[in-house]
């Protein structure tokens, strides 16, 4: 059964560090992997998603990474701001059209 | 493009009664819906799959005679809460597949909606 475990559970920085999330999954045969951002009580926003075949998407100050055969992505954030502080979320999908299986979340608190 | 309501976006109701959650692809046709739920610090999960059309399929541990789900059209999925009780107080969120995109490379998720049952 698949599981999805992200570190740490929560982070903290101030303004302008650049910063690391981390993901791993236990079945390393997936379709794709998504990194999304959930606001305290608001849906999802989708923020990449990497297919299996690929190793890295980038979108402006965010690159995510894919080595799948480790069974680990990274979401890279770079010159960190106060706007991005929220939960950020990883979760993959095992085949085409399926369900997609979520990680816990990294809360993220950026100070300015 | 590819946008996903939810409605209502919040509800209160008593114990023992019935709330009805409605999930629509705004500009798309979708011929799968999943519904998560996320109670609070916890992770998004999947408690059934709605194909249009069909029955839904059930995650274990998910009552299916509790837990009414309908997707009688290409754009509309609905999730009816019977006899709510507080334990199923929870933020149920709604994804919907692109039926034109080949391999669902993308899920599109609702906004959610906040169930308090009283």
């Amino acid at each position: 059964k698949q599981e999805v475990t992200q570190i740490p559970a929560a982070l903290s920085v101030p303004e302008g560090e650049n910063l690391v999330l981390n993901c791993s999954f236990t079945d390393s045969a997936i379709y794709n992997l998504q990194w999304f951002r959930q606001d305290p009580g608001k849906g999802l926003t989708s923020l990449l998603l990497i297919q299996s075949s690929q190793r890295e998407q980038t979108s402006g100050r965010l690159n995510a990474s894919l080595d799948k055969s480790s069974g680990r992505s990274t979401l890279y954030i770079a010159a960190s701001q106060p706007g991005d502080s929220a939960t950020y979320l990883c979760a993959v999908a095992n085949q085409a059209g399926t369900a997609l299986i979520f990680g816990k979340g990294t809360t993220l608190s950026v100070s300015s | 493009g590819a946008v996903v309501s939810q409605h209502p976006s919040w509800v209160i109701c008593k114990s023992g009664t019935s709330v009805k959650i409605e999930c629509r692809s705004l500009d798309f046709q979708a011929t799968t819906m999943f519904w998560y739920r996320q109670f609070p610090k916890q992770s998004l999960m999947l408690m059934a799959t709605s194909n249009e059309g069909s029955k839904a399929t059930y995650e274990q541990g998910v009552e299916k005679d509790k837990f009414l789900i309908n997707h009688a059209s290409l754009t509309l999925s609905t999730l009816t809460v019977t006899s709510a009780h507080p334990e199923d107080s929870s933020f149920y969120i709604c994804s919907a597949r692109d039926r034109a995109v080949a391999g669902g490379l993308e899920q599109f998720f609702g906004p959610g909606t906040r169930l308090t049952v009283l």
